[in-house]
C-alpha cells in the first residue's frame, strides 16, 4: 500500500520562472493539502482539493495555483517564482475534506528559488 | 483563523528522562489536536491525536493531554530514548474545516 508520494524531491529554479509539483495521495484517500514549510518552521496551509476543486485556500497569493484529477492525484504550480517562495512543499492526504480527518504527509519537494 | 503557539522551541534531556512539550490555541471552535513528530530530512509523521471530547489520550510511552477551558493541550514523552531526537509539530484543527493550523515546532533532542 504507497503513501504519500511526491515528485520530483528537489527542485532548482530561478526568479520569474513558473513550476509544477506533483502528488499521488495515499490510496483510499481523495482529499490532498498542500503545505509550504520554510527552514525552521511548521507548515503552513495552501489550499485543499475534493472532488476535483479547490475547497479551502489559506494566505497564498493567486500565483498559487493547483489542480486535483479524477484519479484524485493533484499539482501545485507557482507561477512568477519569488525567493521568498524556497521551501519544502508538503502534500497531504485524507479521506474526505471534514474536519479531524488524519492527514498523511509525502515526503515534500524541496524547491530552491535562485 | 487559528493561532497556535508551540513552545519551547528547543528541548534537551538527558535519555530516560521526561519531555514535555506545549501548545496553545485561540480558536474555542477547534476540536481536533493531533501531534507530528519530523526527523531530519523526512516526512511529518502522526505520533498522537487527541480530540475535544477527551481530556488525555496514551500510547506507550507518549500521552497528550487537552485542557479545554484554558485552551492548551501537551505532548508528553516518557522514558525518552535517542531516537526520539526530532522536531515535533502540534496543530490544531477548527470544527468545520480540514485545515490544519501548526505550531512552530519544537526540536527535542535526547542525549545518550
Amino acid at each position: 500500500d504507497a503513501g504519500v508520494t511526491q515528485s520530483p524531491t528537489h527542485l532548482i529554479k530561478t526568479r520569474g520562472q513558473q513550476v509544477t509539483l506533483r502528488c499521488s495521495p495515499k490510496s483510499g484517500h481523495d482529499t490532498v493539502s498542500w503545505y509550504q514549510q520554510a527552514l525552521g518552521q511548521g507548515p503552513q496551509f495552501i489550499f485543499q482539493y475534493y472532488e476535483e476543486e479547490e475547497r479551502q485556500r489559506g494566505n497564498f497569493p493567486d500565483r498559487f495555483s493547483g489542480h486535483q484529477f479524477p484519479n484524485y492525484s493533484s499539482e501545485l504550480n507557482v507561477n512568477a517564482l519569488l525567493l521568498g517562495d524556497s521551501a519544502l512543499y508538503l502534500c497531504a492526504s485524507s479521506f474526505g475534506a471534514g474536519s479531524g480527518e488524519k492527514l498523511f504527509f509525502g515526503s515534500g519537494t524541496q524547491l530552491s528559488v535562485l | 483563523g487559528e493561532n497556535v503557539e508551540q513552545h519551547p522551541s528547543t528541548l534537551s534531556v538527558q535519555e530516560g528522562d521526561s519531555a514535555v512539550i506545549k501548545c496553545t490555541y485561540s480558536d474555542s471552535a477547534s476540536n481536533y489536536f493531533p501531534w507530528y513528530k519530523q526527523e531530519l530530512g523526512k516526512r511529518p509523521q502522526l505520533i498522537i491525536d487527541i480530540r475535544s471530547n477527551v481530556g488525555e489520550k496514551k500510547d506507550q510511552r507518549i500521552a497528550v493531554t487537552l485542557n479545554k477551558t484554558a485552551k492548551h493541550f501537551s505532548l508528553h514523552i516518557t522514558e525518552t530514548q535517542p531516537e526520539d531526537s526530532a522536531v515535533y509539530f502540534c496543530a490544531a484543527i477548527p470544527y468545520n474545516f480540514n485545515k490544519f493550523y501548526f505550531g512552530s515546532g519544537t526540536k527535542l533532542n535526547v542525549k545518550p
